[in-house]
């Protein structure tokens, strides 16, 4: 299996702009998580979804997030308009079944808003 | 909110050193998660603990779990070089993980 895929691995983009960050979990796994790491907050759990159902968004920053699982292959996170302080390498990782079993994370996404 | 933390968050060991670092947790938990984080890399997970009392292995790194204490212990026997990278624990509570601020290994031969 490849493992989790993120794409785009890097993204600069200005102020304002929408910013799309993309995931494919590794096939099987019912789980996928969405994270944010900065060097001030370290590592947050942002969302994740149990059979592309969102069940916790609580650690979403504000309005201006958004994430979908239309399917069990793939995941997007939106940020729109995109600020300055949403600076951050975001990973997404997937796992077979829930909290008993370790996470797999993609390579992540460096995003840099200008 | 959860509180997680480690310490040291840096360390220095030489070649061949035993140490341990630690992480505590701030209110009741029995999952607990180490990872390790190379400069620039993803995580990898190196442990899921998830009951009291819960010990395990790999190679020169061994993690346990005391959850009436609410502290996971990592401990690295005789350290090498490529041992050197960010060790993370991460604690489930509810439907939320909550990280560690890291602790950070440089093994210098």
């Amino acid at each position: 299996d490849a493992g989790v895929i993120q794409s785009p691995r890097h993204e600069v983009t200005e102020m304002g702009q929408e910013v799309t960050l993309r995931c494919k979990p590794i096939s099987g796994h019912d789980y996928l998580f969405w994270y944010r790491q900065t060097m001030m907050r370290g590592l947050e759990l942002l969302i994740y979804f149990n059979n592309n159902v969102p069940i916790d968004d609580s650690g979403m920053p504000e309005d201006r997030f958004s994430a979908k699982m239309p399917n069990a292959s793939f995941s997007t996170l939106k940020i729109q308009p995109s600020e300055p302080r949403d600076s951050a390498v975001y990973f997404c990782a997937s796992s077979p079944q829930g909290f008993s079993y370790e996470q797999y994370f993609g390579p992540g996404t460096r995003l840099t808003v200008t | 909110e959860l509180k997680v933390e480690q310490n040291p968050l840096f360390l220095s060991m030489q070649e061949g050193k035993n140490y341990t670092i630690y992480c505590n947790y701030s209110t009741t938990s029995d999952r607990l998660y180490w990872y390790r984080q190379d400069p620039g890399k993803s995580l990898e997970s190196l442990f899921v603990l998830l009951s009291n009392g819960a010990v395990k292995q790999e190679g020169r790194l061994m993690a346990s779990l005391d959850t009436k204490a609410r502290l996971s212990t990592l401990h690295i026997t005789a350290a090498v070089h490529d041992l050197s990278a960010t060790y993370f624990c991460a604690v489930n509570s509810g439907n939320q993980f909550y990280f560690g601020t890291g602790t950070s290994l440089t093994v210098i031969p």
